[in-house]
């Protein structure tokens, strides 16, 4: 069935740092994906989506490129600050329109 | 526009009881679904509910079913809970157009422990 391997973490950042979050999925014919992030006793907001492959989606300074060839979708952001602190989640969604997770991977980011 | 609401935001219940958990979709919503966040965990598909009826169904026992209302709102009932069903339990809705990619937009979630 499908599923989605993130990079494990914790990821301790400082302020400033380059952050990749890895994230490969694996899944019959093409879904659409997606990095959902989760604040501290919240629930999930959508950070970036993309549809197809080669598509990128960016948001609030975090991208990631939707990539065929390697089943990828690698969260990225030039310059993290402290308010970037919190679990970050790729998932897929493929024909059956249910989204698929990944286990998560928490960031601190650290002044 | 208002957001997913889920009430009530924590719970405790003992094992054997019953539990319903209700969700209001965003404005204009369509479609509910429901995931289950087990705490280090991301969340697992239960199930989906598309103008009242079930639409996919993930891998959990009959003891967890639903509801759509006419309004989309939505509730999710777990019969003689057990102590695995301790979560953060996950609304979320979304616009069916039959387009790919369709977005979700979640609720804050309900905190469930049973002990």
């Amino acid at each position: 069935g499908d599923s989605v391997t993130q990079m494990e973490g914790p990821v301790t950042l400082s302020e400033e740092a380059f952050l990749t979050i890895n994230c490969t999925y694996t899944a019959t014919g093409y879904p659409s994906l997606f990095w959902y992030v989760q604040y501290p006793g919240e629930g999930l907001q959508l950070l970036l989506k993309a549809t197809k492959a080669d598509d990128k989606g960016s948001n609030k300074g975090f991208e990631a490129t939707y990539r065929k060839e390697t089943t990828s979708f690698h969260l990225e952001k030039g310059s993290v600050q402290v308010s970037d602190s919190a679990v970050y989640f790729c998932a897929l969604q493929g024909g059956s329109e249910k989204l698929v997770f990944g286990k998560g991977t928490k960031l601190t980011v650290n002044p | 526009e208002t957001g997913v609401t889920q009430s009530p935001t924590h719970l405790i219940k003992t094992r054997g009881q019953q539990v319903t958990l209700r969700c209001s979709s965003q404005s204009g919503h369509n479609t509910v679904s429901w995931y289950q966040q087990a705490l280090g965990q991301g969340p697992q598909f239960i199930f989906q509910y598309y103008r009242e009826e079930e639409n996919g169904r993930g891998n959990f026992p009959p003891r967890f079913s639903g509801l759509q209302f006419p309004n989309y709102s939505s509730e999710l009932n777990v019969n003689a809970l057990e102590l695995d069903d301790s979560a953060l339990y996950l609304c979320a809705s979304s616009l069916r157009t039959g387009g790919k990619g369709e977005t979700q937009y979640f609720g804050p979630g309900t905190r469930l422990l049973v002990l």
